[in-house]
């Protein structure tokens, strides 16, 4: 039993490439969520997923795209990336224990854009 | 807007030290409170979370937090911390049926001297 799982661990790109982190789990959750980590700001919520085949906004979710592949996969798209994008990206699954919910957190993908 | 406050940014001890780090959220519903800690280069781990019931709520570690309703406050405590516990400690907050989204407060640095 892995978790959740996050490829890459690193990655460097130039302004303006795109790029896709694959995100998984395989605890059979049905929800689903990235986030980004900044220094000072905590973790921020880009998009989250309810349940296979819908998506939605969080807080911060311009220059990003996302595809519920299928209920273990989650991945985020940066289309043209941009300086300020650097950051840390956290995948997260929850599940729900007696009507209520717990988030379990993925290894991170540490991006950086030049 | 709905927010989450760690008002301590930084925090240093020595080893035995007691610890108090304090989470105030604005929220206006029911609330389910959080506090994960994310060890140098790792992912976010949950130490405890509040549902219902007992205001007071013991994690792993050794650590435990008490809600206070009036103060809208969930603040963490240790008696006695280790080198261990360096870390960094963030609060977060979702909302009872609003599709647990969290809202994470901005973090507080611990360093834990020997």
């Amino acid at each position: 039993n892995a978790g959740v799982t996050q490829t890459p661990k690193f990655q460097v790109l130039k302004t303006g490439q795109s790029m896709t982190l694959q995100c998984a789990q395989d605890m059979n959750h049905n929800s689903m969520y990235w986030y980004r980590q900044d220094p000072g700001m905590g973790l921020r919520l880009i998009y989250y997923s309810a349940s296979e085949g819908t998506t939605d906004k969080g807080e911060v979710p311009n220059g990003y795209n996302v595809s519920r592949l299928n209920k273990r996969e989650f991945s985020l798209r940066l289309e043209s990336a941009a300086p300020s994008q650097t950051s840390v990206y956290f995948c997260a699954s929850s599940a729900r224990l007696a009507g209520r919910y717990e988030q379990y957190f993925g290894p991170g993908t540490r991006l950086t854009v030049t | 807007a709905q927010s989450v406050s760690q008002h301590n940014h930084h925090v240093i001890l020595s080893e035995a030290a007691s610890l108090e780090l304090g989470c105030n959220y604005s929220y206006g519903g029911t609330v389910n409170l959080f506090w994960y800690v994310q060890y140098p280069g790792q992912h976010l781990q949950l130490l405890l979370k509040y549902f219902s019931g007992d205001p007071l709520v013991k994690g792993i570690k050794g650590f435990e937090a008490e809600f206070i309703k009036s103060k809208f406050s969930f603040n963490l405590r240790k008696p006695s911390v280790q080198w261990s516990d360096t870390a960094e400690y963030f609060c977060a907050v979702s909302l009872t049926g609003g599709g647990n989204k969290l809202t994470f407060g901005t973090g507080t640095q611990l360093k834990v001297e020997l």
